[in-house]
């Protein structure tokens, strides 16, 4: 099955710095990346999402890149503010899963003011 | 809007006892997934259903059951808890391959 790893495991930056987490999948199937954002104390919630058949997607100050021959997709947070801060989380879905995702394992993101 | 919502917010049985935990969707979802979320191991998949009585095996099913008898519930049941199933547990749904929604979680602890 899927495997996702996701690195750093916590990232801590100051205000209006730039954060990128990565994760690297194991199954060339995966053709569907979400992120999700999980603030404290409440759910995961979907943020940014990106196909297979596209290697970059925006959405204001967050982006994400797909790299398919290295099997490794990125998201990226431009000029961070504290209410960043959050776990989050990368996930990947074989096109023989269904609706099934594979999360990585998380990344805590501190924003210092 | 979509609400998932989820019997408990804070659970706590004991060794040995029966628990259920339910989830309902207010949006005519097809799927629903049953999570647990354990410090440093992400979201972890232990059951999902992509239809009323039909389920599907996740990761790491062992110990759970499920049980889906109508569209808009899903039910994770623990037989006989034990303390290394003391855990958050979250529930989402889904339309066909599209977005999860995530309920609230519920915080589980097994003495």
């Amino acid at each position: 099955g899927e495997n996702v790893e996701q690195h750093p495991s916590t990232l801590s930056v100051q205000e209006g710095d730039s954060a990128v987490i990565k994760c690297t999948y194991s199954d060339s199937a995966s053709n569907y990346f979400p992120w999700y954002k999980q603030e404290l104390g409440k759910r995961p919630q979907l943020i940014i999402d990106i196909r297979s058949n596209v290697g970059e997607k925006k959405d204001q100050r967050i982006a994400v890149t797909l790299n398919k021959t290295a099997k490794h997709f990125s998201l990226h947070i431009t000029e961070t503010q504290p209410e960043d801060s959050a776990v989050y989380f990368c996930a990947a879905r074989p096109e023989t899963s269904g609706s099934r995702l594979t999360f990585g394992e998380g990344t805590q993101l501190t924003v210092n003011p | 809007d979509v609400k998932v919502t989820q019997s408990s917010r804070y659970l706590v049985k004991r060794t040995g006892e029966k628990v259920f935990l339910e989830c309902v969707q207010d949006m005519d979802h097809e799927n629903m997934f049953w999570y647990r979320q354990d410090p440093g191991l992400g979201l972890r998949l232990i059951y999902f259903s992509y239809d009323v009585k039909m389920k599907e095996k996740g990761d790491i099913p062992e110990g759970y059951s499920v049980s889906r008898e109508k569209k808009e519930r899903f039910s994770l049941i623990l037989e006989s808890a034990s303390t290394n199933q003391t855990s958050m547990y979250l529930c989402a749904s889904s339309k066909d391959w599209g977005e999860q929604f995530f309920g609230p979680g519920t915080r589980l602890t097994v003495l």
